[in-house]
């Protein structure tokens, strides 16, 4: 079945920029997504179809794609933002139909 | 607002039948906007798709779960369901359940509300 890769893990200042990135074959064809899990919490949609924001997710949050690779990009990181960050896309092969995740990517505020 | 409220038992036996019921309010389980689905997370590891039902009983499961998934629906109740069989240690995890926005096709999909989850212990 189709994979989905992440960084284990991106660390960045206050201030700075964080890029996450998340490879996979299919992801041109595919619509890219991006949620944030904080500790003891459930994800949350940050990012949809490769580039769109959810209303009420920080303007810093953005998301962009090129060939086989999608990327969250989260300017000026604050503190708030450290978190568990997953990618997501959804594939048919042959007569199955599912929903994939990556690995996740642990970000650290130093 | 849409809102999902899991609930079951937070201790299963191995060998037995893990049951997990998904509780919907601020939209009718009827509706075309979402499909209806579960997700897990071992402790300290990633998310894992389970599988998704939509439409009153159509379904789609992971291949890797498959022979051991059953999901419902209970419209009257606003309620769908999950059933693992045979479960062991490896199962243990939080079991999520979310409403997947269904979109124009299935590129689209992705899971736009979340319950708070539920922890599942298999011992």
């Amino acid at each position: 079945s189709y994979e989905l890769i992440q960084p284990p893990s991106v660390s960045v200042s206050p201030g700075q920029t964080a890029r996450i990135t998340c490879s996979g074959d299919a992801l041109p064809k595919r619509g890219g997504y991006w949620y944030q899990q904080k500790p003891g919490q459930a994800p949350v949609l940050v990012i949809y179809k490769d580039t769109e924001r959810p209303s009420g997710i920080p303007e810093r949050f953005s998301g962009s794609s090129a060939g086989t690779t999608v990327t969250l990009t989260i300017s000026g990181v604050q503190a708030e933002d450290e978190a568990d960050y997953y990618c997501q896309s959804a594939d048919t092969s042959g007569s199955y139909s599912y929903v994939v995740f990556g690995g996740g990517t642990k970000l650290t505020v130093l | 607002q849409l809102q999902l409220q899991e609930s079951g038992p937070g201790l299963v036996k191995p060998s037995e039948t893990l049951s997990l019921t998904c509780t919907v309010s601020g939209v009718s389980i009827r509706s075309s906007t979402y499909y209806w689905g579960w997700i897990r997370q071992p402790p300290g590891k990633g998310l894992e798709w389970i599988g998704i039902i939509y439409d009153s009983g159509n379904t789609y499961y992971n291949p890797s779960l498959k022979s051991r998934v059953t999901m419902s629906v209970d419209t009257s109740k606003n309620q769908f369901s999950l059933k693992l069989t045979s479960v062991t240690a490896a199962d243990t995890a939080v079991f999520y359940c979310a409403a997947h926005w269904r979109g124009g096709n299935w590129n689209d999909v992705h899971l736009k509300y979340w319950g708070q989850g539920t922890l599942v212990t298999v011992s």
